[in-house]
């Protein structure tokens, strides 16, 4: 089973605006990382934020925990039609040994110029 | 240049054939990972490889084969017993299979039925 799921599924907003994407889990975690992924190619890695953490920055990326609520968004500002893509959340659970990330099942976020 | 190199970027397979995906990478990795993205289904680990010679299954691992002979190659074998083998495909490395590293994706390999 899924242990991050995003929310919401699909995203449009204008150019310039702001993108706000969740992603819930159900288990404690370690970490939680997020991804993204252009039509028909690999996922790159954009932030890591530990479970310890209060927020993470980088460049127009804002990664906010919510460890009471097991959750965290990813904020964009000031979006650009070349953020159009899929994102994906991916947990790290602090059960079991040789834990691994779990991928979501990810949100399309269109930026319409 | 570094990175994860994935060949070929389109596969077709015939009813009964055995097909091989390839993953290279000049990373200096230990782990290796092989997904199958379906659309929204998001990414399932098919099977992962923590070190050479060593390889543990995943969430989906019937239907396919794995081997680790070298540290950076983790080739993938999409055998005739994968009913649905219709997919696209990603392969990934990290420095080490724990949660807290990041993992480096290859460009993926769509995989049809002919």
């Amino acid at each position: 089973s899924q242990q991050g799921e995003e929310d919401p599924q699909a995203l449009s907003i204008q150019e310039g605006e702001n993108a706000t994407m969740n992603c819930s889990y159900k288990t404690s975690i370690n970490n939680l990382q997020w991804y993204r992924q252009n039509s028909g190619r690999g996922l790159v890695h954009l932030i890591l934020i530990r479970s310890n953490e209060r927020e993470k920055h980088s460049g127009r990326l804002r990664v906010t925990p919510d460890t009471s609520k097991k959750s965290s968004s990813l904020l964009i500002t000031a979006s650009r039609a070349a953020d159009t893509a899929s994102y994906f959340c991916a947990t790290d659970p602090t059960t079991g040994a040789n834990s691994k990330l779990t991928f979501g099942k990810g949100i399309t976020l269109s930026v319409r110029p | 240049d570094g990175g994860i190199t994935q060949s070929p970027k389109y596969l077709f397979r015939k009813e009964g054939q055995n097909v091989t995906l390839s993953c290279e990478q000049n990373l200096n990795h230990d782990a290796m990972y092989w997904y199958r993205q379906d659309p929204g289904q998001g990414l399932r680990l098919i099977y992962y490889s923590q070190i050479v010679n060593d390889f543990q299954k995943g969430d989906i691992a019937e239907g396919y084969s794995v081997s680790r002979e070298k540290k950076e190659s983790f080739p993938l074998t999409v055998t005739s017993a994968q009913k649905n083998p219709t997919a696209f495909y990603l392969c990934a490395s990290s420095r080490d299979v724990y949660g807290q590293e990041t993992q480096y994706f290859g460009p993926g390999t769509r995989l049809l039925v002919l």
